[in-house]
């Protein structure tokens, strides 16, 4: 069974600051991570993906993966109001089938 | 590509009625998920397609619950009765993996309340 866990949050930003999610995993097995943007009452949105160690960069957004330490985690430059969401984490193994962690809840205050 | 097309969007109805969930994967993807979205388990997988055969649907919840994908591009979800602890948000989901590429995209959701 795959854990991911994340800080339910509220994480409160102010404008402009920068935003740092985290999340960990349990299952070593895990080959692909995502973050998922879900806006209340709306479906998540895939925002960034990342398959191996180090940084991935996407305008405003960076994900950053340790396998080692088994944790991802995404940061938001820059920060607006309009990125007040929640972020899932999800991974996929072997299976190819993502799992969800509970997502942290942002605010991002002006 | 219009996306994942789910229906309907909203649905309310009386316990022990039947419920059908409907889903339009994105053409060409191979894997075909079901998710249901609660405040108190987060997102749950409930079964999951590849290539239309039914994978693994340890996540149904009872045997109330069904899906079925008779063609590539639909599938639904069945709840037969409902009962008032179903109601949540249902959540269809698709991806096209290529090697450990397993990007999903989600539909539009129908949010389900049973009364």
């Amino acid at each position: 069974q795959k854990e991911v866990e994340q800080n339910s949050g509220p994480l409160s930003v102010p404008e402009g600051a920068i935003a740092s999610l985290n999340c960990t995993y349990s299952d070593r097995g895990s080959q692909s991570f995502f973050w998922y943007r879900q806006y209340s009452g709306k479906s998540p949105e895939l925002i960034m993906s990342i398959y191996s160690n180090g940084d991935k960069e996407d305008g405003r957004f960076t994900a950053q993966l340790n396998k080692a330490s088994q944790y991802v985690s995404l940061l938001i430059r820059d920060s607006q109001p309009s990125d007040s969401a929640t972020y899932l984490c999800a991974l996929s193994g072997g299976s190819y089938i993502p799992t969800f962690g509970r997502g942290t809840s942002l605010i991002v205050h002006p | 590509d219009a996306g994942v097309i789910q229906s309907p969007r909203h649905e309310v109805t009386e316990m022990g009625q039947e419920v059908t969930l409907r889903c339009k994967p994105i053409s060409g993807h191979d894997y075909l998920f079901w998710y249901r979205q609660t405040m108190m388990r987060g997102l749950e997988l409930l079964i999951y397609f590849n290539n239309n055969v039914p994978i693994d649907d340890s996540g149904m919840p009872e045997d109330r619950f069904s899906a079925k994908m008779p063609n590539a591009s639909f599938s639904t979800l069945k709840i037969q009765p409902s009962e008032p602890r179903d109601s949540a948000v249902y959540f269809c989901a698709s991806s096209f993996r290529t090697g450990i590429n397993t990007e999903a995209f989600f539909g539009q959701g129908t949010r389900l309340t049973v009364v």
